[in-house]
């Protein structure tokens, strides 16, 4: 079992539309956790932080369920920029938190 | 820009041929990671830094592979003996400890070509 585990899609969704992404993890001593978005031939960017309790930021709602192991991003209201994928992010505990990236998930938002 | 760079951005060499890409982190930014991204997959974990201790190192890493940060600012990575398989997208990121996380910020990559 892969340590990081993303559906790669392509997911296609209309403008407007609500879409839920999930990241499954195996290691249950997991420490922190992001979201990142990498466009087409781009490195990846910071998107958000996943915190226990659930975070917003505008239109993206991050949660952690720690006993399933699992973090999800939820985008309400797609815009057509947000077409990219999404990558989850997982840092392992030992001290050095050495990040591991699932494969990402592909999202495309049509008019 | 205070952002991380890395140089060059494209690499195109023979099979058999050594090469060489730096990466400078954000000035503040303690922490220096090397990741490989192929077509279709997430960035793998090559090797971190912490100021100039090179700290973790990937199996994944062969013995043709080496990096440096000689002085806790920029790092290099160096692949020996280049082979087809090491085409790739080679990341750097850079981050800091804050309240417990370490938040990466990437470089725009360097696009290894190996013909």
């Amino acid at each position: 079992r892969k340590e990081v585990e993303q559906d790669p899609g392509p997911f296609n969704v209309p403008e407007g539309a609500t879409v839920a992404f999930n990241c499954t993890y195996s290691n249950s001593a997991s420490q922190s956790f992001f979201w990142y978005r990498q466009d087409c031939r781009k490195e990846p960017k910071l998107l958000m932080s996943v915190y226990s309790s659930g975070n917003e930021d505008g239109r993206f709602t991050a949660q952690l369920n720690r006993a399933s192991q699992y973090i999800s991003l939820l985008i309400r209201d797609s815009k057509l920029s947000d077409s990219a994928t999404y990558l989850c992010v997982v840092n392992n505990p030992g001290g050095s938190y050495i990040p591991t990236f699932g494969r990402g998930t592909s999202l495309i938002v049509h008019p | 820009d205070t952002g991380v760079s890395q140089d060059p951005r494209h690499k195109i060499t023979k099979r058999g041929q050594n090469v060489t890409f730096r990466c400078d982190p954000i000035s503040e930014h303690n922490r220096l990671y090397w990741y490989r991204q192929t077509l279709g997959q997430g960035p793998e974990f090559l090797t971190y830094f912490q100021n100039e201790a090179q700290l973790e190192k990937s199996r994944l890493l062969s013995d043709r592979f080496s990096a440096e940060r000689p002085k806790g600012s920029f790092s290099t990575l160096e692949i020996q003996r280049t082979e087809q398989g090491d085409s790739a997208m080679y990341l750097c990121a850079s981050s800091v400890l804050e309240g417990g996380t370490a938040k990466q910020y990437f470089g725009p990559g360097t696009r290894l070509t190996v013909t």
